[in-house]
């Protein structure tokens, strides 16, 4: 199984800086890596796949990046929408298909 | 649009069986392989899991397996998970997902199943 490991647990910025957020891979995925937003009481939202491509109705804001082991991905100007839990995921190797513990970015 | 609606969680004691549904539109159902993935309060994902297109091959997450069984009805657009044995270590909201065998394009809301004494 591939664990996916994401840090930092708790990511607190202010409204219009920058905030990037790390996802590891225990083993290479390629580039085999999803990004989800969730806002309280909601189902996940998919942000990115492949990495670094934006999913349908995901603001340019959003950039990710990171191929192997090791990704990021980063909002350039947060939004007050944009607070939430991010999880990253693979799908390089399955099953099962693996989630991150989740980063949350909280306002500052 | 696409449109996933779970339905059949509940309350239910340790050792008992519970089925959700997943009700589906808006897509070719039978084009899709579905997901079932769960989240333990104030936890994170976990994929439980999932049913090709054409209902023959499934797999599981370890800790379901034997008690676990997904299905599918293509005929009414419809997914399903049979819960037998529960454990409260079960306690999750269950969404279910789709969109092939690499990302979750679409989520459902998500059905709450509690197994408690």
């Amino acid at each position: 199984e591939i664990v996916m490991t994401q840090s930092p647990a708790t990511l607190s910025v202010s409204p219009g800086e920058r905030a990037t957020l790390s996802c590891r891979a225990s083993q290479s995925i390629k580039s085999d890596l999803a990004w989800y937003q969730q806002k309280p009481g909601q189902a996940p939202r998919l942000l990115m796949f492949g990495a670094s491509t934006r999913a349908t109705g995901t603001p340019d804001r959003f950039s990710g990046g990171g191929s192997g082991t090791e990704f990021t991905l980063t909002i350039s100007s947060l939004q007050s929408e944009d607070f939430a839990v991010y999880y990253c995921q693979q799908y390089n190797k399955w099953p099962p298909w693996t989630f991150g513990q989740g980063t949350k970015v909280e306002i500052k | 649009q696409v449109q996933l609606v779970e339905s059949g969680g509940g309350v239910v004691q340790p050792g008992r069986s519970l089925r959700l549904s997943c009700a589906a539109s808006g897509f070719t159902f039978s084009d899709y392989a579905l997901h079932w993935v769960r989240q333990a309060p104030g936890k994170g994902l976990e994929w439980v899991a999932v049913v090709w297109y054409d209902g023959v091959n499934k797999y599981y997450t370890d800790s379901v397996k034997g008690r676990f069984t997904i299905s599918r009805d293509n005929s009414k657009n419809t997914l399903y998970l049979q819960m037998d044995r529960l454990r409260s270590e079960d306690t999750a909201v269950y969404f279910c997902a789709t969109g092939g065998f690499a990302h979750f394009d679409y989520w459902g809301q998500g059905s709450l199943v509690s197994v408690s004494s």
